[in-house]
């Protein structure tokens, strides 16, 4: 099982450039998280769904937008890039709400974005 | 706000130590209480956690004691050895929502 995958790994952007982080999930899993990791700060969450076609926003979305077309794919599009967006990226997915019984958040390995 | 508030932020344990990782919370109904680990490069993976009607969960040489009216839990990792080393998140989820509040992480390292 590849779990969730993270594409890319690392990307360096330029002020004002977009991209998209890429996540899929092979678990069959119906939620899926966006987390930034910023040193010492621990995680913060910035977009999650619990289902295709259902998005809603964590803590810190501005400047972020997300979609869920599939259950696999939750891609993560930065539109304006700041350099506040210099972070590590992290996916996850859980088969039910945290919390929930028996249920975990499984994390990609992430991806390092650094914006000058 | 909601916060979880982790302490200490950086630890240094002697090889068959015990190593000891806080957090406290504030006025907030919070349901469970993971802990993640997180290997350099690797995203965090799931430790070990506990629900508000236990005091104590134990896995191995890992255990979290959960003291709910001082809202404070903490991890304690029994014979610590060189291969624990890692940054370790405490989290907490708020009743009813899909969301883990992380605390600033603990970055352990254990001398061989």
């Amino acid at each position: 099982n590849a779990g969730v995958t993270q594409t890319p790994k690392f990307r360096i952007l330029k002020i004002g450039q977009s991209m998209t982080l890429q996540c899929t999930q092979d678990m069959n899993h119906n939620y899926m998280y966006w987390y930034r990791q910023d040193p010492g700060m621990g995680l913060k969450l910035i977009y999650y769904s619990v289902g295709a076609g259902i998005t809603d926003k964590g803590e810190v979305p501005n400047g972020y937008n997300v979609s869920r077309s599939t259950t696999e794919d939750f891609p993560l599009r930065l539109e304006l890039a700041a350099p506040s967006q210099t972070s590590v990226y992290f996916c996850a997915s859980s088969k039910g709400r945290v919390g929930s019984l028996n249920t975990e958040a499984f994390f990609g390995q992430g991806t390092r974005l650094t914006v000058v | 706000q909601q916060q979880v508030k982790q302490s200490p932020q950086s630890l240094i344990v002697q090889k068959g130590g015990i190593s000891i990782i806080n957090c406290a919370y504030e006025n907030t109904a919070f349901d469970y209480f993971p802990w993640y680990q997180q290997f350099p490069g690797k995203g965090p993976a799931l430790l070990i956690a506990i629900r508000p009607d236990v005091s104590e969960k134990k896995e191995g040489r890992f255990t979290i004691s959960f003291n709910k009216s001082a809202k404070q839990f903490s991890l304690h990792i029994m014979d610590s050895q060189p291969g624990d080393s890692a940054t370790y998140f405490c989290a907490a989820t708020p009743s009813g929502t899909y969301k883990y509040i992380f605390g600033t992480g603990t970055r352990l390292k254990v001398l061989a």
